[in-house]
């Protein structure tokens, strides 16, 4: 159980272009999923929190008119790059949660969505 | 602010060979402590997680690690390393008392072994 899933896998696209990269739980339900960015050889930066029905909550210094988060059911968040650029290149991972099931508050991770912007 | 530190950036061992990963948090509260590995281009794959009760937690693919409250650490641990277990480790921290927490984690620790 507690699978995440994220579409595409890869992904590149010329600088002014918008990309939108889904993720799904694919075998629970997910009030909360979290995004967030690697760069090349360092940890994960939470960008932001989606809540399920809300509006998302963006960790500081993170355009939210840039990465556009929707979570419109309990099983789907998308994340849209909006106008991209070269420097938003990098390896975008969500992750999960059901707290109703699960009080310790354990995320599942997708797999990752590779972005090239050229 | 809750914070994480894993303090080798880079660790070889031979296969076979035992192995500990070094994981130091910062919290006020009880903290969840969780590790995570990371294999090149992949997401993260949950190893195990601290929550409360038995200090000594039992993890997947044979991984252990010590929840040591005095030292504010949680090392993972492996007696024996396989060729498969290089990868890149993530030590993290979760808050125990709120409801829409997020985690923070630790700068990582890469796994390199050696034949």
């Amino acid at each position: 159980g507690a699978v995440v899933s994220q579409h595409p896998s890869r992904v590149i696209c010329k600088s002014g272009t918008s990309v939108k990269i889904e993720c799904r739980s694919l075998d629970f339900q997910a009030t909360t999923m979290f995004w967030y960015r690697q760069f090349p050889k360092q940890s994960l930066m939470l960008m932001a929190t989606s809540n399920e029905g809300s509006k998302a909550t963006y960790e500081q210094g993170v355009e939210k008119d840039k990465f556009l988060i929707n979570h419109a059911s309990l099983t789907l968040s998308t994340l849209t790059v909006t106008s991209a650029h070269p420097e938003d290149s990098s390896f975008y991972i969500c992750s999960a949660r059901e707290p109703a099931q699960d009080i310790t508050d354990t995320q599942y991770f997708g797999p990752g969505t590779r972005l090239t912007v050229l | 602010a809750q914070s994480v530190t894993q303090p080798d950036i880079h660790i070889t061992v031979s296969e076979g060979a035992s192995l500990e990963l070094r994981c130091n948090y910062s919290y006020g509260a009880t903290p969840y402590l969780f590790w995570y590995v990371q294999s090149p281009g992949q997401g993260l794959q949950l190893l195990l997680k601290y929550f409360s009760g038995d200090t000594l937690v039992q993890g997947i693919k044979g991984f252990e690690a010590e929840f040591k409250r005095s030292q504010s650490s949680f090392n993972l641990r492996k007696p024996s390393v396989h060729w498969s277990d290089a990868a890149e480790y993530f030590c993290a921290v979760g808050s125990a008392n709120n409801a829409g927490n997020m985690l923070t984690f630790g700068g990582g620790t890469r796994l390199m072994v050696k034949p």
